[in-house]
Parts: structure tokens; C-alpha cells; sequence
């Protein structure tokens, strides 16, 4: 079983590039999630979608931005690189039937700015 | 406000138990979960409790919840070097998303 697939794995842009970091799920999920990790932190929600065409802010939107047209994928943008968008980024998804449903989560996307 | 807390590192002996502990703050969570950080991976779910729970056990894992204290652990037993990894509490607010704040992590190392 696939899962939640991320890519790319890793990436190096330079300040002011934009790029898009892609997340698909294979499980149907309605919920999908977008976290940032920084080093030695927690989990930090960026953005976050409860079906096709829903799309909300988290805790820390800033400089990204997220579009969900269909129910498997769900992009993230990042228009203007700045070196404190260095981070591990993973992607979640949720079956949203059930209270007890958990997050699966892909292996994450590991950008760096320079 | 939300915030969930864990101490950053903790160190056992093969074969002794851990036990990783979590405090969080919003009374309202349903559900509590933990997941597990191996090296260059994404997370992966051990185990969650539901909030009218006391305590949940799935093989050498046990969860206790003191909802009254807000106060959330995991022991793991008869703790193995392949159990060193970073363990994460979450705790799941309830909403049209079901969020999930999660804490900072501990690092577990298991020591020969």
C-alpha cells in the first residue's frame, strides 16, 4: 500500500525561488494536512483541507499556500523562498468517518533555502 | 490556549521499561495519540486513547491518561535499541478537522 506519497524526498532553492511540494494519498482520505517540522519541534500546521475544494489556514500559513481539486492530492506553494522556510514538511491525510481515525503521514520533503 | 509538553531526551538500559511522559492543556481533547520518529522517516502511529479512558495496553505498550491533571504517558517494556527513536504526544481538538498539536518530541535512546 502506497499511503500518503511525498515528493521530492529533498530539495536545495535558492532565496526568492518558488517551488511545490507534492502530496498524494491512495486511501480516499477527505482530511489531508500540511505540517512543517524545525529542528528539535513539534509539529507546526500549515494548512490544512477537509474535502476536494476546501482548503484553511493553520497555525503558521505564512508564504505558502494550498489548493486541494481533488480528493488524492494536495499541493503546497511556496511562492518566495526565504531561509526560514527551511524545514521538514510532511504531509497527512484522515479518514474522516470516525472521531478515532489517526493521521497517517507521509516520510516528508526536507527543503532547505540558501 | 493549546500546548502540549515533553522533556527532550531520555535515556534507559535494553531491556529496562521507558516511560515518556505528556502534559497537555486543552481539556476539551478527544483523543491522544503517540507516534514514533525513526531517523529520516515520517511519523508513525503507535498507539492513541480515547479521553474517557484510564489507561489502554497494546503489547509492550501502555498508555495511562490522569485527565484530571492533564498528565499523559507511555511505557514502553522490555525496551529494545530498535525503540530509539524520537516519540511525539498529539493531542486531537475537537473541530470540523480534527487537528492535531503536537508536542516537541523525546528523543529515546537505548542503551547495550
Amino acid at each position: 500500500n502506497a499511503g500518503v506519497t511525498q515528493t521530492p524526498k529533498f530539495r536545495i532553492l535558492k532565496i526568492g525561488q518558488s517551488m511545490t511540494l507534492q502530496c498524494t494519498q491512495d486511501m480516499n482520505h477527505n482530511y489531508m494536512y500540511w505540517y512543517r517540522q524545525d529542528p528539535g519541534m513539534g509539529l507546526k500546521l500549515i494548512y490544512y483541507s477537509v474535502g476536494a475544494g476546501i482548503t484553511d489556514k493553520g497555525e503558521v500559513p505564512n508564504g505558502y499556500n494550498v489548493s486541494r481539486s481533488t480528493t488524492e492530492d494536495f499541493p503546497l506553494r511556496l511562492e518566495l523562498a526565504a531561509p526560514s522556510q527551511t524545514s521538514v514538511y510532511f504531509c497527512a491525510s484522515r479518514d474522516g468517518l470516525g472521531g478515532n481515525q489517526p493521521q497517517h503521514f507521509g516520510d516528508g520533503t526536507r527543503l532547505s533555502i540558501l | 490556549g493549546e500546548d502540549v509538553e515533553q522533556s527532550l531526551f531520555l535515556s534507559v538500559r535494553e531491556g529496562d521499561s521507558s516511560v515518556i511522559n505528556c502534559t497537555y492543556t486543552d481539556s476539551s481533547s478527544t483523543y491522544l495519540y503517540w507516534y514514533k520518529q525513526e531517523p529520516g522517516a515520517g511519523l508513525q502511529l503507535l498507539t492513541y486513547i480515547f479521553s474517557n479512558m484510564d489507561m489502554k495496553q497494546d503489547q509492550r505498550l501502555t498508555v495511562l491518561l490522569n485527565k484530571k491533571d492533564k498528565h499523559l504517558s507511555l511505557r514502553i517494556a522490555d525496551t529494545q535499541t530498535g525503540d530509539s527513536a524520537i516519540y511525539f504526544c498529539a493531542e486531537s481538538i475537537p473541530g470540523s478537522a480534527r487537528q492535531l498539536t503536537f508536542g516537541s518530541g523525546t528523543q529515546l535512546t537505548v542503551l547495550p
